[in-house]
């Protein structure tokens, strides 16, 4: 089945500084990747589509500057927090689907972000 | 506008024990329902995939429905296990099957 891949798990940094999230998708190749963030005890809301190649697409309300997302090529995505915040910390989560398999919509394993 | 409600929010039961949770959506057009599990610090993984057409299916313990005509689904977790305790959430996807509402999740915690 699908694989989707993401790193690191979890990650402490300081105000003020940047921090990157690499989503993989390991066997298949996706020209749209998807971020999330979750809140806790709340469910998950997508911030941007990935588009490898051209622009990602942001949701109404999330600040293009300050997540920057590179989909660089077909099997990876990245995500960006730049100027991190105690208020950027949240759960951060990717997703892929394997072309032409719309059962395949697979999420990464998350990364924990914590801003002190 | 497309939502996903379940119920109920959090629910307790003993290990061992049958619990069902509930999803009604109102999503338009309809492509498939998912249930997903959610552990603690961890991505959703995929339980059951059903589409219009299907009424019924299992995972091992996992039993979900489908009621098209209601827009409801239920999730049916047989002989409860201590590792059966996470966040489980229902997803609609529309459209050509690539966007998606999220339920709020129901968190179920499984005790001795």
């Amino acid at each position: 089945g699908a694989v989707v891949s993401q790193h690191p798990s979890w990650v402490i940094c300081k105000s003020g500084t940047s921090v990157k999230i690499e989503c993989r998708s390991l066997d298949f190749q996706a020209t749209t990747m998807f971020w999330y963030r979750q809140f806790p005890k709340q469910s998950l809301m997508l911030m941007a589509t990935s588009n490898e190649g051209s622009k990602a697409t942001y949701e109404q309300g999330v600040e293009k500057d300050k997540f920057l997302i590179n989909h660089a090529s077909l099997t990876l995505s990245t995500l960006t927090v730049t100027s991190a915040h105690p208020e950027d910390s949240s759960f951060y989560i990717c997703s892929a689907q394997p072309p032409r398999d719309s059962y395949g919509y697979t999420f990464g394993s998350g990364t924990r972000l914590t801003v002190v | 506008k497309n939502q996903v409600e379940q119920s109920p929010q959090s629910l307790i039961i003993l290990e061992g024990k049958n619990c069902t949770l509930q999803c009604n959506y109102t999503v338009s057009p309809f492509s498939n329902l998912r249930w997903y599990k959610q552990d603690t610090g961890r991505g959703p993984v995929s339980l059951t995939i059903m589409t219009f057409s299907e009424n019924t299916k299992s995972n091992g313990r996992y039993t979900a429905t489908l009621d098209a005509d209601t827009k409801q689904s239920s999730l049916h977790i047989t002989a409860s296990q201590l590792s059966d305790s996470a966040s489980y959430i229902c997803v609609v996807f529309t459209g050509g099957g690539n966007k998606l509402t999220f339920g709020t999740g129901t968190q179920l915690k499984v005790e001795l």
